[in-house]
């Protein structure tokens, strides 16, 4: 596609159940990142991958977070268990690859989640 | 750790006023810098960056911003906002030899006509 797509672009989900957000690239872009921006915070990292290096899990607040990325393309970021304090709006992010450091990230619409 | 300050979260201004934005970080080494901005209802989208060279740095629709090394700051300025700069402003470092970006909280510019 043109740009980062993000599935769902809402989700409604109740406290202790698991979600799967969806992060489609930028078609070539081997560098894909997750970030979460909660209400009146800044975007706050959580995983980033790079072609087929081990992704940089970082930022993952807690062991019920999770993300894969098959075959170097699709992303989905798992949270188990959700937590009201889950509710926030995800964020993914791709770039070309070439030059981390340097590159511009090409943000997604996000997945507004809201965890009841 | 490595962090990022606006110090602004709301800014009100009239149109033709001039903008200024702060922005600081705590790390010691080269970094690089970005302006994001993010206008309602769409994608965030790069406004500006610094990577090296002349510390004034000129991105789309007249921003600017200026690295100032001696005060970890790189501020971002326009010299007369419009209505349709009203959007909300997010300062990025990649402290060097790192591959994620670390971002401010990000501030809200709302422009009356």
């Amino acid at each position: 596609g043109a740009g980062v797509s993000q599935s769902p672009s809402n989700k409604v989900t109740e406290k202790g159940k698991d979600v799967e957000l969806r992060c489609d690239p930028i078609s070539g872009h081997t560098a894909l990142y997750w970030y979460r921006q909660s209400l009146g915070q800044g975007l706050e990292f959580l995983i980033y991958f790079q072609g087929n290096s081990a992704p940089d899990k970082s930022g993952l607040p807690s062991d019920r977070f999770s993300a894969e990325r098959t075959g170097g393309s699709v992303s989905t970021l798992t949270i188990q268990r959700t937590q009201q304090e889950d509710s926030a709006v995800y964020l993914c992010a791709s770039s070309p690859g070439t030059d981390s450091y340097n590159e511009k990230l090409f943000f997604g619409s996000g997945t507004q989640l809201s965890v009841l | 750790a490595q962090s990022v300050s606006q110090h602004n979260h709301h800014v009100i201004l009239s149109e033709a006023a001039s903008l200024e934005l702060g922005c600081n970080y705590s790390y010691g080494g080269t970094v690089n810098l970005f302006w994001y901005v993010q206008y309602p209802g769409q994608h965030l989208q790069l406004l500006l960056k610094y990577f090296s060279g002349d510390p004034l740095v000129k991105g789309i629709k007249g921003f600017e911003a200026e690295f100032i090394k001696s005060k970890f700051s790189f501020n971002l300025r326009k010299p007369s906002v419009q209505w349709s700069d009203t959007a909300e402003y997010f300062c990025a470092v990649n402290p060097g030899g790192y591959n994620k970006l670390i971002f401010g909280a990000g501030t809200r510019l709302a422009v009356h006509p």
